[in-house]
């Protein structure tokens, strides 16, 4: 079955440090994938998506490139704030008409001033 | 415009007991999804709603659950009886016909303790 895997957390970086999120994922079709992001008390956050290989997702400073040959999406941002503190999700949906997504299982994100 | 809101944001309850949570979709989106997040774990996928028929209950974990959306506008995810591995965070979400394609839009999720 379709599956991703996220590196695990919390992940505690100082402010203006570099953020790597690593994922991977199987998937028994050609897959969307995406990043969501939950900041404390509020629902999940589209942030980024990427619909096709090689495709580069972006949003608030944050990247992540769709690499069918490592199966790979992972997510970067060149100088985290404060702000960014929240749980980041990976997730895939495959286009087999069944719209569900498919969620790692979240990092959460820290980052101190 | 107003998101996906759930409700109620938190329910506690004894195990045994009946919760029902409600899920109102952005207006005008036929597309309604549950998924939970149990113990910090992976969020996953429950059932799917085209208006107000169900497209993919293939999440649902045992047929205590029972979801229903009523005219196709909100959503209720009853269980019933509750047990303690029912505990979680369930998400609502909802998503256009023919927009972006898999956007889905989540609520704040309703956090269950079943104790």
């Amino acid at each position: 079955g379709d599956s991703v895997t996220q590196m695990e957390g919390p992940v505690t970086l100082s402010e203006e440090a570099f953020l790597t999120i690593n994922c991977t994922y199987t998937a028994t079709g050609y897959p969307s994938l995406f990043w969501y992001v939950q900041y404390p008390g509020e629902g999940l956050q589209l942030l980024l998506k990427a619909t096709k290989a090689d495709d580069k997702g972006s949003n608030k400073g944050f990247e992540a490139t769709y690499r069918k040959e490592t199966t790979s999406f992972h997510l970067e941002k060149g100088s985290v704030q404060v702000s960014d503190s929240a749980v980041y999700f990976c997730a895939l949906s495959v286009n087999t008409g069944r719209r569900a997504l498919t969620f790692g299982s979240g990092t959460r994100l820290q980052v101190q001033p | 415009e107003a998101g996906v809101t759930q409700f109620p944001s938190h329910s506690v309850i004894e195990k045994g007991q009946t919760v029902t949570l409600r899920c109102d979709p952005i207006s005008g989106h036929d597309n309604l999804y549950w998924y939970r997040r149990v113990m910090g774990k992976e969020i996953k996928f429950l059932l799917h709603f085209v208006k107000e028929s169900k497209q993919d209950e293939s999440g649902m974990p045992n047929n205590r659950f029972l979801a229903e959306r009523t005219g196709g506008t909100y959503s209720t995810l009853k269980v019933q009886p509750a047990e303690l591995e029912d505990s979680g965070v369930y998400f609502c979400a909802s998503g256009q016909t023919g927009g972006a394609r898999y956007e889905q839009y989540f609520g704040p999720g309703t956090r269950l303790t079943v104790t």
